[in-house]
């Protein structure tokens, strides 16, 4: 079975310092890695996926996030955050093998940045 | 920029009453895929469809939920009789085929309340 965990219910931070919203993993075999953001009211939207090669992946407005094979980990990461990205964030897995393509989400992280 | 097209986007019914939610996915998309997203909780998959067939309804309640994708493009799921506890975010979302990692592109949901 696939899980994905996102320890932090809630992230604060203030503008312009670093952002980071943590993501672990279980998967059987080899995961496939994505991270969607959500605002209020609208549907998720991606922001970056792993698959395979550099463990460092860059996404959209800025966000990168690396995988850590050892650590089952997927940290989102931003160097300086800006208040519009205070949203919900989502980390999602799916096992490479698996027979249903089935992606499972963690529960999410509210991140607020403050001005 | 295409995009999943949702509606409503906003129902209220009462229980015992019957709802239906209408997906049109990006053009082109094979793969379409229903979700339930209760209030503080990542989305949980309902059902998946590679263009006209299910591939996975496993957690779909099929005592009072349906869905259907006639001509493999656009999607209506279906509640008959709604109870409180489906009030929730349905969310579609379509990606261009099922086996490759593809990210999936979702639409702006549609909130159920149910009284």
């Amino acid at each position: 079975a696939q899980s994905v965990a996102q320890p932090e219910d809630q992230v604060n931070v203030a503008e312009g310092n670093p952002l980071t919203v943590k993501c672990t993993y279980s998967v059987s075999g080899n995961p496939y890695l994505f991270w969607y953001v959500q605002y209020p009211n609208r549907g998720l939207q991606f922001l970056l996926k792993y698959i395979t090669g550099d463990n460092l992946v860059k996404g959209s407005y800025g966000f990168e996030a690396e995988f850590n094979k050892s650590q089952t980990s997927f940290h989102l990461k931003k160097p300086s955050a800006l208040v519009s990205d205070s949203a919900l964030y989502f980390c999602a897995v799916r096992e490479t093998l698996s027979n249903d393509y089935k992606l499972s989400f963690g529960a999410g992280t509210t991140v607020t940045v403050r001005a | 920029e295409a995009e999943v097209a949702q509606s409503p986007r906003y129902k209220i019914t009462e229980k015992s009453q019957a709802v239906a939610f209408w997906c049109d996915p990006i053009s082109g998309h094979a793969t379409l895929y229903w979700y339930r997203q209760i209030l503080g909780q990542g989305p949980e998959l309902l059902v998946q469809f590679q263009d006209e067939s299910v591939v996975d309804d496993s957690q779909l309640p099929k005592d009072r939920f349906s869905a259907e994708r006639l001509k493999g493009v656009d999607s209506t799921l279906k509640i008959q009789p709604a109870e409180l506890g489906d009030s929730a975010m349905y969310l579609c979302a379509s990606s261009p085929q099922r086996g490759i990692p593809y990210e999936q592109y979702f639409g702006p949901g549609t909130r159920l309340t149910v009284t």
